[in-house]
């Protein structure tokens, strides 16, 4: 069983605010990624990372930001919501040489008023 | 570009029918497919996986999976469909080189009559 962890699972929030979503793995996996998606629709890669100090934009333009200090954590933050950030938002990982096999956590679904 | 299309955006089958989502997709050497399974307000969990060899995969729940290079297919297919199978349904191919990107379908809401 893969573990990787989202919290929180569900954030209501108003515009203007600074919000970070976190992301962490215990299986030491280098790969991390995050994808955006809307709902009924399908996944969007907006972030990844290598490794520790790697961080590597997506394919979705994404206004969303990224660190990667640590090999476990991958936390993804917005300076100021806004509703069209609506969306659910999930985090997978990945071995190196693991064949693009990810792993996903179960999401964090936010709501910008 | 390595492209996927599930032509199917939703599908209702009844209980106890056979299932078959489709998948077609669009990449030049033989690539990694993946079929994923997503709950509502859930992850995606992976469901089966085609790196080589044996064209039919066995996957969780009872699931299947068959590669047709010819066709340029992966199909997922379930002899009995069970009620708690509804949910979203993605197929993915996995981008070339070392960012270990996948590329999803839209995906197939599958909807379970009883």
């Amino acid at each position: 069983e893969a573990d990787i962890y989202q919290t929180p699972r569900y954030l209501v929030i108003g515009t203007g605010k600074k919000i970070t979503l976190e992301c962490s793995q215990t299986m030491g996996h280098d790969k991390m990624y995050w994808y955006q998606q809307d709902p009924g629709m399908e996944l969007h890669l907006i972030h990844y990372s290598y490794g520790v100090n790697s961080t590597e934009k997506g394919d979705l333009s994404s206004e969303s930001t990224v660190s990667r200090i640590r090999t476990e954590h991958f936390p993804l933050t917005l300076e100021s919501a806004r509703p069209s950030h609506t969306s659910q938002y999930l985090c997978a990982s990945m071995v190196s040489g693991g064949y693009n096999e990810q792993f996903f956590g179960p999401g964090t679904r936010l709501t910008v008023l | 570009a390595q492209s996927v299309t599930q032509p199917d955006i939703h599908i209702t089958v009844s209980e106890g029918a056979s299932l078959e989502l489709r998948c077609n997709y669009s990449y030049g050497a033989t690539p990694y497919l993946f079929w994923y399974v997503q709950s509502p307000g859930q992850g995606l969990q992976l469901l089966l996986k085609y790196f080589s060899g044996d064209t039919l995969v066995q996957g969780i729940k009872g699931f299947e999976a068959e590669f047709k290079r010819s066709q340029s297919s992966f199909n997922l297919r379930k002899p009995s469909v069970h009620w708690s199978d509804a949910a979203e349904y993605f197929c993915a191919v996995g981008d070339p080189g070392n960012t270990g990107k996948l590329i999803f379908g839209q995906g197939t809401t599958l909807q379970v009559k009883p």
